[in-house]
This record gives C-alpha cells, structure tokens and sequence, in this order.
C-alpha cells in the first residue's frame, strides 16, 4: 500500500462543475502539500496545510489530522484548471500520490 | 526574488552514458531536493541537501549522485545511465526543516 493514496486517478468534468480530489495517507506529517502539474511538467505549490482549511480563489484545501485525510475543492471550474493535481506529506522527506488528473470540457 | 531553475530541460542520453543535471535554488533556500518522475507516476525522492551535505537519501542505486554548491545551488549526476532512468527529474528548493518548497519546472530526460 503507498504511503499516500490518492482519488480518483482520472476526473473529466464539464466547465462550472464542483470538483473534490481526495488525499489519504498513513504516516504522521509536519505538513500536506497540493501542487498542480501542468503538462510541461513543472510544479507549483497551491497550499501547504498542518491543519484546518486554506482558501485561495476559487480553490479550497482542507485536512483531518485525526483521520489522515485531506481534500482539495475547486469551485465554478474553468477549462484552465485542466492539469495534474498532486497530493504531498512531509514526515522526513515528501512523499507523493500519484497525482489526479482532471480535465475540464467547455 | 527568482524562483529555482533547472538546467538543462530536455536532454537525450544513450544507455551507458552519464548524465549532470543542474538546479539553482530559490534566493534564501539552503536545501534541495531531487526527485524522479517516471511517465504518469507522482515523483519519488532520491535525495537532499542541506548546507552541501546529503542528509536523506531515497530508494536508488550509488549511480545516483548529488552536489551541493556553497551558493546552495546543486547537481544531480547519474553514470551508467539506463533505459528506464528516463523520466522528468524536478528539483526543490526549501530552508531548513521549513516545510514549503519552490520546484523547478524539471529536465526531460530520454534514455535511448
């Protein structure tokens, strides 16, 4: 089992849709990352949460310490949002999920 | 402040060859990290330093080989390449046991 599961692997969504990526892991953490990955491969960092609930436009980052999960909500979804989300955690070094890719049809 | 950089972005290798990858970390970050990205996997961690020590290593083979610069910018060598070491390779740049990081946008690698 990997240390961090994402879900689900493959999201295709219509434009204005909710989104939820879900994050579960199973090793105690300093910190949980969402990056997004676009197809060019670099990576930019969306949130780095230890705890409660991060906001940054239309997009959300929740985490349960207790229960090893987080999620990541992007509301009123844009065919912009279309890329590879990807769930991180650091205990001693970070440790990836393999990523959901979404895509976003006009 | 400028953000890391890596060098090159892409690059083919023939299998047996040996490869440098470069990275220069964010301004005011002292550790970086290394991580392999194989085709539609998340990337996994091959090592980091901090003030131009290795201090934490991943699952890959001593044919895997880093570098911290004073400048805290790094390298990242890999000999007697194979097939299966092409991937996209990203760099991180943090400070200390801060828990953000700075990527790269990652070198292409293709061994042929």
């Amino acid at each position: 089992k990997n240390e961090v599961e994402q879900s689900p692997q493959n999201l295709t969504a219509q434009e204005g849709e909710f989104i939820t990526i879900n994050c579960s892991y199973s090793v105690g953490i300093s910190a949980l990352h969402w990056l997004q990955q676009h197809p060019g491969g670099g990576i930019v960092s969306l949130f780095m949460l230890s705890s409660g609930k991060k906001k940054h436009g239309r997009l959300i980052a929740t985490i349960n310490i207790q229960e090893k999960h987080s999620s990541l909500h992007i509301t009123a979804s844009h065919p912009r949002d279309s890329a590879v989300y990807i769930c991180a955690v650091r205990y001693q070094k970070l440790v990836f999920g393999q990523g959901t890719r979404l895509t976003i049809n006009p | 402040e400028t953000g890391v950089t890596q060098s090159p972005t892409h690059l083919i290798k023939t299998r047996g060859q040996q490869v440098t990858l470069r990275c220069s970390s964010q301004s005011g970050h002292n550790t970086v990290s290394w991580y392999q990205q194989a085709l539609g996997q998340g990337p996994q961690f091959i090592f980091q330093y901090y003030r131009e020590e290795e201090n934490g290593r991943g699952n890959f083979p001593p044919r895997f080989s880093g570098l911290q610069f004073p400048n805290y910018s790094s390298e990242l060598n890999v000999n007697a390449l194979e097939l299966d070491d092409s991937a996209l390779y990203l760099c991180a740049s943090s400070v200390g046991q801060d828990p953000g990081y700075t990527f790269g946008s990652g070198t292409r690698l293709t061994v042929v």
